[in-house]
């Protein structure tokens, strides 16, 4: 168990929705990122974000955005939900100097009909 | 550097060596991780190797890192049906924000 919580644990939404997926970092942590994981593949770096600011973006559109709160803990949206957005998405904390110290979440699998 | 390659199977038998390849191709990497995903799950942090380092041994974990030939590998010992997984190979270029992950390498460990 790390202490990276995640929530919901599974969602289903269709076509064109919006999600917003939670995230709580592990008691310390300061810094969250949050990947995607398309079925079969590694996880995608998507964003992370430190003191509520988004702190590095990988290769994804700004349908995807994100906040973080003064305890650390994060939200991820995703606006105008596509059929390829189905995935597992997995929240990860750590200290923003300490790069060894990112733990997983169990993550949340979306799946968008 | 982003591409992280990783063969896709690995099937041993219970009591034997485990050895799990992985290739990067960001030779500014710092860190390069190992992490194991069980079904269903989140990903565990397994290990971790510095880039001035040719190997590190954690229990019946050994990381060996060549450095030149930008090659990883993680080696199980006396593997366990427990060790049954996918593991995933990271490497953690300079900028801090970004971990690049392989595609998993499943590990299948037979009775």
């Amino acid at each position: 168990e790390t202490g990276v919580t995640q929530s919901p644990t599974h969602l289903i939404k269709t076509r064109g929705q919006q999600v917003t997926l939670r995230c709580s970092s592990q008691s310390g942590h300061n810094t969250v990122s949050w990947y995607q994981q398309a079925l079969g593949q590694g996880p995608q770096f998507i964003f992370q974000y430190y003191r509520e600011e988004e702190n590095g973006r990988g290769n994804f559109p700004p349908r995807f955005s994100g906040l973080q709160f003064p305890n650390y803990s994060s939200e991820l949206n995703v606006n105008a939900l596509e059929l390829d957005d189905s995935a597992l998405y997995l929240c990860a904390s750590s200290l923003q100097d300490r790069r060894e110290t990112q733990y997983f979440g169990p993550g949340t699998r979306l799946l968008v009909l | 550097g982003e591409d992280v390659e990783q063969s896709l199977f690995l099937s041993v038998r219970e009591g034997d060596s485990s050895v799990i390849n992985c290739t990067y191709t960001d030779s500014s990497s710092t860190y390069l991780y190992w992490y194991k995903q069980e079904p269903g799950a989140g990903l565990q942090l397994l290990t971790y190797i510095f880039s001035n380092m040719d190997m590190k041994q954690d229990q019946r974990l050994t990381v060996l890192l060549n450095k030149k030939d930008k090659h990883l590998s993680l080696r199980i010992a006396d593997t366990q049906t427990g060790d049954s997984a996918i593991y995933f190979c990271a490497e953690n270029p300079d900028n801090f924000n970004k971990f690049y992950f392989g595609s998993g390498t499943k590990l299948n460990v037979k009775p």
